[in-house]
């Protein structure tokens, strides 16, 4: 499969367990954020996203609270299953002059114990 | 509604030849970023296209060059390679301007030696 992070920090939870991930960003005019999800061997595959007019949202078994004051982004995924292992990645898009331009954080390693 | 395809999904090549790869978006989507992924640098923006016009270019030499075509399918080019641009390349389309959710495609794993 792909190594898409040599030094990833990993996050460890038991299935069923609810699992969070976080992630800061930099630059104060970033208005759109996305979180995705990449197996071994795949493309990012897009999970929920969040404007910056609103903090928080969410869809299936997924919560992205943004908290603007100290630029924090969480991903909470609710009773974790061993299909949820894989690296989680926050992108920012740093405002209109930046088209669809997406600004990557590092990755977060999710494995779910069964 | 298929997904984004790029082709080919596996290159390998040799120093200072160059590469081109494809990327077809999801039917209807009118923008196409690509993208670069690598264990060292992570995931960094290529450039994007819209309307057969580059909108913006990440911080990457010259050898590295794109376009679209009036259908919104997308190449991207490499000349002169280096075995520093052995990566997996990634292509994300997109509805349009100012919309800003990004699907993407599996990759195109390109080895250089």
């Amino acid at each position: 499969g792909e190594s898409v992070g040599l030094h990833l920090p990993t996050l460890s939870v038991q299935e069923g367990d609810n699992s969070i991930i976080n992630c800061a960003y930099s630059n104060s005019a970033s208005d759109y954020f996305i979180w995705y999800k990449q197996e071994s061997g795949k493309g990012p595959q897009f999970i929920i996203d969040i404007r910056s007019n609103m903090d928080k949202r969410q869809g299936q078994r997924v919560t992205v609270l943004l908290n603007k004051t100290v630029k924090h982004l969480s991903l909470q995924i609710a009773a974790t299953q061993p299909g949820d292992s894989a690296v989680y990645f926050c992108a920012e898009n740093r405002g209109k002059n930046a088209g669809n331009m997406l600004t990557f954080g590092g990755g977060t390693r999710l494995m779910v114990k069964p | 509604k298929a997904g984004v395809t790029q082709t080919p999904r596996y290159l390998i090549k040799t120093r200072g030849q160059q590469v081109t790869l494809s990327c077809s978006p999801i039917s209807g989507h009118r923008s196409v970023s690509w993208y670069q992924q690598t264990p060292g640098q992570g995931l960094q923006f290529l450039f994007e296209y819209f309307s057969e016009t580059q909108r913006n270019k990440g911080n990457f030499p010259g050898r590295f060059s794109g376009r679209q075509f009036s259908n919104s399918r997308s190449e991207m080019n490499v000349s002169t390679l280096e075995l520093g641009d052995s990566a997996l390349y990634l292509c994300a389309s997109s509805p349009g301007v100012g919309v800003n959710e990004q699907y993407f495609g599996p990759g195109t794993r390109l080895t250089v030696t």
